[in-house]
């Protein structure tokens, strides 16, 4: 079982839709970080978060430490939000690094 | 400052050859981190250097791999008698400290022929 999990793994919605990605993480972490991959490879991070809800634009995450589960929402999907989302967490133990999920695939249909 | 760069972009190579990329981070960051990505899959841990110091090495990285960052500056990654399991794509990130978020370069795609 890998240490971090993500849900689904591929998802197509049709545009204006409410999106949830869901991550579940087996170790204790320092921080959650949800990240954005275009094709062709360039990351880019959305969200840092150790507790409760950060929202930015149409972006909402949050994150539960107890159940050890975070969520990543979009509101009002575009065809421009079409990406793989990575979850990914640093460690307690295991420094700044980080350990991915294996992303969720998103197509957002116009 | 433009963010994460990564040289080159793509690199297409015969196996055995070596190759050699490079990363220039964000300059105020003294944190540096290699992953590298295979098709499908998330990202995997490399290595991790503060300011010239590597502080942190995976057990992916075998012997023909290895890692600087002279002076905490730029880093480069070299690969010795590249196999074509090492076709993947190889990214860099650079954090200015643990309670900030990363910036990752565009990453180099390598492919072994």
């Amino acid at each position: 079982k890998n240490e971090v999990e993500q849900s689904p793994q591929n998802l197509t919605a049709q545009e204006g839709e409410f999106i949830t990605i869901n991550c579940s993480y087996s170790v204790g972490i320092s921080a959650l970080h949800w990240l954005q991959q275009h094709p062709g490879g360039g990351i880019v991070s959305l969200f840092m978060l150790s507790s409760g809800k950060k929202k930015h634009g149409r972006l909402i995450a949050t994150i539960n430490i107890q159940e050890k589960h975070s969520s990543l929402h979009i509101t009002a999907s575009h065809p421009r939000d079409s990406a793989v989302y990575i979850c990914a967490v640093s460690g307690e133990t295991s420094g700044s690094r980080l350990t991915f999920g294996e992303g969720t695939q998103l197509t957002v249909n116009p | 400052d433009t963010g994460v760069s990564q040289d080159p972009r793509h690199k297409i190579t015969k196996r055995g050859q070596n190759v050699t990329f490079r990363c220039d981070p964000i300059s105020e960051h003294n944190r540096l981190y290699w992953y590298r990505q295979t098709l499908g899959q998330g990202p995997e841990f490399l290595t991790y250097f503060q300011n010239e110091a590597q502080l942190e090495k995976s057990r992916l990285l075998s012997d023909r791999f290895s890692a600087e960052r002279p002076k905490g500056s730029f880093s480069t990654l070299e690969i010795q008698r590249t196999e074509q399991g090492d076709s993947a794509m190889y990214l860099c990130a650079s954090q200015a400290s643990a309670l900030y978020g990363y910036t990752f370069g565009s990453g180099t795609r390598l492919t072994v022929v």
